[in-house]
């Protein structure tokens, strides 16, 4: 079975630009959050959707947006990129909340 | 890749020991607990998960340890191997944040032949 799949697995972006990040969740799993990791730091909390709503924000400014599909895949958005937006950018996705989050491998951005 | 493991706590053990990773977690409200494995390159891989009714839970070759009374996890490991060798988080899950997972310092764990 396909685990959560992130696309682009790499990007380089310059300051001022802006990044749309694309996930698929595992098939069947309705809830997708999203996570910062910043190198040798854990993973910070971002956003989480459930059936399409938001379903919570963690501490980011309102550059960062998301949103979910009916399909259940998401889209995480930065506008205004900052040279402290470079990390590791990580999709989970769980079944229902309070159920094991699978993780992709995640989308590197570089911000130049 | 790059490591994740920079200037994160390093335990170093023999192939065949045991290994064991403590985790501090942080709201006495958690309910639900998660370790995660990650090696370079790649994102977090579930490993076990306890919620706050259990203080033990085994798996294949792990054990993870609730003590709620002083908010400590611990990740036991047998015979550790050489492709045990990543950094390791812990999780928490606080009731009323959704799915909202807090994680700890991560501990990188190498693996000497």
């Amino acid at each position: 079975d396909a685990g959560v799949t992130q696309s682009p697995t790499h990007l380089i972006k310059t300051r001022g630009q802006h990044v749309t990040l694309r996930c698929s969740p595992i098939s069947g799993h309705k809830s997708v959050s999203w996570y910062q990791q910043v190198l040798g730091q854990g993973p910070q909390f971002i956003f989480q959707y459930y059936e399409k709503e938001e379903r919570g924000r963690g501490n980011f400014p309102d550059r960062f947006s998301a949103r979910q599909f009916p399909n259940y895949s998401s889209e995480l958005n930065v506008n205004a990129l900052l040279l402290g937006d470079s990390a590791l950018y990580l999709c989970a996705s769980s079944l229902v909340d309070n159920q094991p989050q699978h993780f992709g491998d995640g989308t590197r951005l570089s911000i130049l | 890749g790059e490591s994740v493991g920079l200037h994160l706590p390093t335990l170093s053990v023999q192939e065949g020991d045991n290994s064991i990773i403590n985790c501090a977690y942080s709201n006495s409200a958690s309910d639900y607990f998660i370790w995660y494995k990650q090696e370079s390159g790649k994102g977090p891989q579930f490993i076990i998960d306890i919620r706050s009714n259990m203080d033990k839970r085994q798996g294949q070759r792990v054990t993870v340890l609730l003590n709620k009374t002083v908010k400590h996890l611990s990740l036991q490991i047998a015979a550790t191997q050489p492709g045990d060798s990543a950094v390791y988080f812990c999780a928490e899950n606080t009731p009323g944040g959704g799915n909202k997972l807090t994680f700890g310092t991560g501990t990188q764990l190498k693996v000497e032949l």
